[in-house]
């Protein structure tokens, strides 16, 4: 089983559509987790962190559910600049190194 | 002020043949990665300096990969005898801090891509 899994998608949705990924992680004992976005060819770029009491940033908003080791993001109203790859990262204690594990990342395409 | 950089952006060689990937990291940062990342795959975490602690090398594929950073600033790379599986993007990242649970964000350069025929 992967460490960090994700549904590859992709999601194609229209402009203005509210959108949601899932990412699972199997470590338990993983401490903070993140979401990057990755344009085609780009490098990852961080989009938020995602904390325990959830955080909304403009039309993002991220969820940890610690006891079912699950986070989430929520696209609100998208926009066409919103289609990039989207990779869930969890930071994990390992050999007592911090060490970042990435999803493969969804894949969402906005259309007009 | 400038991000991570890598060079080449693109290197092209012969299977077989040795190759070094550099990146220099954010002024400042004490912390940085290698990652690979395969077509269509997510990033797959290959090295990791800290400081002056001994690197974190659980993610490297095998002996014909290694990586340095000298005087905690710049590292580079080598891939050895290099094989037609080892094409891919190699991406470095740097953050502040690393090494602790903490929201440090990485913060990636370009890439090499690397092209092994």
């Amino acid at each position: 089983r992967k460490e960090v899994e994700q549904d590859p998608g992709p999601f194609n949705v229209p402009e203005g559509a509210t959108v949601a990924f899932n990412c699972t992680y199997s470590n338990s004992a993983s401490q903070s987790f993140f979401w990057y976005r990755q344009d085609c060819r780009k490098e990852p770029k961080l989009l938020m962190s995602v904390y325990s009491s959830g955080n909304e940033d403009g039309r993002f908003t991220a969820q940890l559910n610690r006891a079912s080791q699950y986070i989430s993001l929520l696209i609100r109203d998208s926009k066409l600049s919103d289609s990039a790859t989207y990779l869930c990262v969890v930071n994990t204690l390992s050999g007592g190194y911090n060490k970042l594990i990435f999803g493969a990342g969804t894949r969402l395409a906005v259309h007009p | 002020g400038a991000g991570v950089s890598q060079s080449p952006s693109n290197k092209v060689t012969e299977k077989g043949k040795d190759v070094e990937l550099r990146c220099d990291p954010i002024s400042g940062h004490t912390a940085l990665y290698w990652y690979r990342q395969s077509l269509g795959q997510g990033l797959e975490f290959l090295i990791y300096f800290q400081g002056n602690s001994a690197p974190d090398k659980s993610g490297l594929p095998s002996d014909r990969f290694s990586a340095e950073r000298t005087g905690g600033s710049v590292s580079t790379l080598t891939i050895q005898r290099t094989q037609q599986e080892d094409s891919a993007v190699y991406l470095c990242a740097s953050s502040y801090r690393g090494g602790t649970p903490s929201t440090d964000t990485q913060y990636f350069g370009p890439g090499t891509r690397l092209t092994v025929l």
